[in-house]
């Protein structure tokens, strides 16, 4: 089983929809967890970290579900630049050093006009 | 602040040929990583270093890959002889330890491609 699995999309949807990707993760004990933004042939770039009491910026939410062991983001009013691949990333140890993270395969978003 | 520095962008090598791949973290972080990443898939881990050693490199292919960061800041990761399943981008990450929930920065990557 993966450390991390997550929904490939596509998702297409319309600017000024609302959209809303989960990312599992099978490790219990994990720690950390973060959403990163992968546009097409560059680098990841960490968008949010997630928090045990959720989190928001802007118009992106980040939630942490523990006991069913698994992320979410929510974007609200999709704007065309939020057209990306958004990579969820799990640390399953604790501490306080940032160690090996988990990546998903990373959930398309295509935002159209 | 510059970010994570890595070259080549690109490099097309023959298969059974060498390639090596340069990376200078963000300045006064410890923690460097090595990821791959294959097309249509998140990034895996294939060497983290804390300073100039080594901590985390279960998931590197000792038999024809290898690493080294000298005195803690720029580090090489090195594949001889590449072989076709070997294309993919390699990215570097760094971080400040002792910051959990901080993420990583990656470096812009080498896209490898090996005919």
């Amino acid at each position: 089983r993966k450390e991390v699995e997550q929904d490939p999309g596509p998702f297409n949807v319309p600017e000024g929809a609302t959209v809303a990707f989960n990312c599992t993760y099978s490790n219990s004990a994990s720690q950390s967890f973060f959403w990163y933004r992968q546009d097409c042939r560059k680098e990841p770039k960490l968008l949010m970290s997630v928090y045990s009491s959720g989190n928001e910026d802007g118009r992106f939410t980040a939630q942490l579900n523990r006991a069913s062991q698994y992320i979410s983001l929510l974007i609200r009013d999709s704007k065309l630049s939020d057209s990306a691949t958004y990579l969820c990333a799990v640390n399953p140890e604790g501490g306080s050093t940032l160690g090996r993270l988990y990546f998903g395969r990373g959930t398309q978003l295509t935002v159209w006009p | 602040e510059a970010g994570v520095v890595q070259s080549p962008r690109y490099k097309i090598i023959e298969k059974k040929q060498p390639v090596a791949f340069w990376c200078n973290p963000i300045s006064g972080h410890n923690t460097l990583y090595w990821y791959r990443q294959n097309l249509g898939q998140g990034p895996e881990l294939l060497i983290r270093y804390e300073n100039e050693e080594a901590v985390d490199d279960s998931q590197l292919p000792k038999d024809r890959f290898s690493a080294e960061r000298l005195k803690g800041v720029d580090s090489t990761l090195k594949i001889q002889p590449a072989e076709l399943g070997d294309s993919a981008v390699y990215l570097c990450a760094s971080s400040l330890d002792g910051r959990p929930g901080s993420g990583y920065t990656f470096g812009s990557g080498t896209r490898l491609t090996v005919v």
